[in-house]
């Protein structure tokens, strides 16, 4: 059972506009998000992350949103460049607040930016 | 550049062979962790060590076995290979094994089992 989804396999954006990437979780114990970024022939890239107890974290072009109630949160883009063109995925962050952790990842979203 | 290295890139072997996989962590990290990217399951956690100790257990198969030295490098062992183990194998480290605990990805070693 897939307890984070990334229901868009691949977005299409044109340069300088936004982009925005969509994340649902079920499991409502999860309490920190993280994005990560992919191009191929590499491991995932730390992008930014949020906790449950924030709604919005921004990090240059980069924002994240949080809605606990719906259980969702956005990676925005804005603006996008071409170099943004790869693959994202959400992850949640499981563990028991101690030593032990473990990420659980959405199938990931393709985005394409185009020049 | 993560900091975090592994090696080999590429590794094509047969069915019911046994490989290792190595992993070096960033400078001063302590946590470990392995993943499983595979075409149809996407990344899929497998293992946690920090500071030595097994931490956590995802989906890890039996045929899978892993551990972490003193020297914190660890490394992962695929034993009975099939088909199905085809797949891309992450390694990643963490400073802080909790929450908040950003883990940052090496490179991968791409196994193909013919």
């Amino acid at each position: 059972d897939q307890q984070v989804k990334q229901n868009s396999p691949s977005l299409s954006v044109q340069e300088g506009r936004i982009s925005i990437l969509n994340c649902d979780y079920t499991n409502s114990m999860f309490d920190y998000f993280l994005w990560y970024k992919k191009y191929p022939a590499e491991g995932p890239t730390f992008l930014i992350s949020i906790s449950s107890i924030k709604d919005k974290n921004e990090d240059g072009r980069f924002t994240v949103f949080l809605n606990k109630s719906a259980k969702h949160l956005s990676l925005h883009i804005v603006p996008s460049q071409p170099g943004d063109s790869a693959v994202y995925f959400c992850a949640a962050l499981e563990g028991d607040g101690g030593a032990t952790n473990k990420l659980i990842f959405g199938t990931g979203t393709l985005l394409a930016v185009q020049p | 550049d993560s900091g975090v290295t592994q090696t080999p890139k590429h590794l094509i072997t047969a069915t019911g062979q046994r490989v290792t996989l190595r992993c070096s962590p960033r400078s001063g990290d302590l946590s470990v962790y392995w993943y499983q990217q595979s075409l149809d399951q996407g990344l899929q956690f497998l293992i946690q060590y920090y500071n030595g100790e097994e931490r956590a257990k995802g989906n890890i198969l039996e045929r899978f076995s892993a551990q972490q030295f003193p020297d914190l490098h660890s490394e992962l062992n695929l034993s009975s290979l099939e088909l199905g183990d085809s797949a891309l194998y992450f390694c990643a480290s963490s400073l802080s094994p909790g929450r908040g605990g950003t883990q940052y990805f090496g490179p991968g070693t791409r196994l193909l089992v013919l």
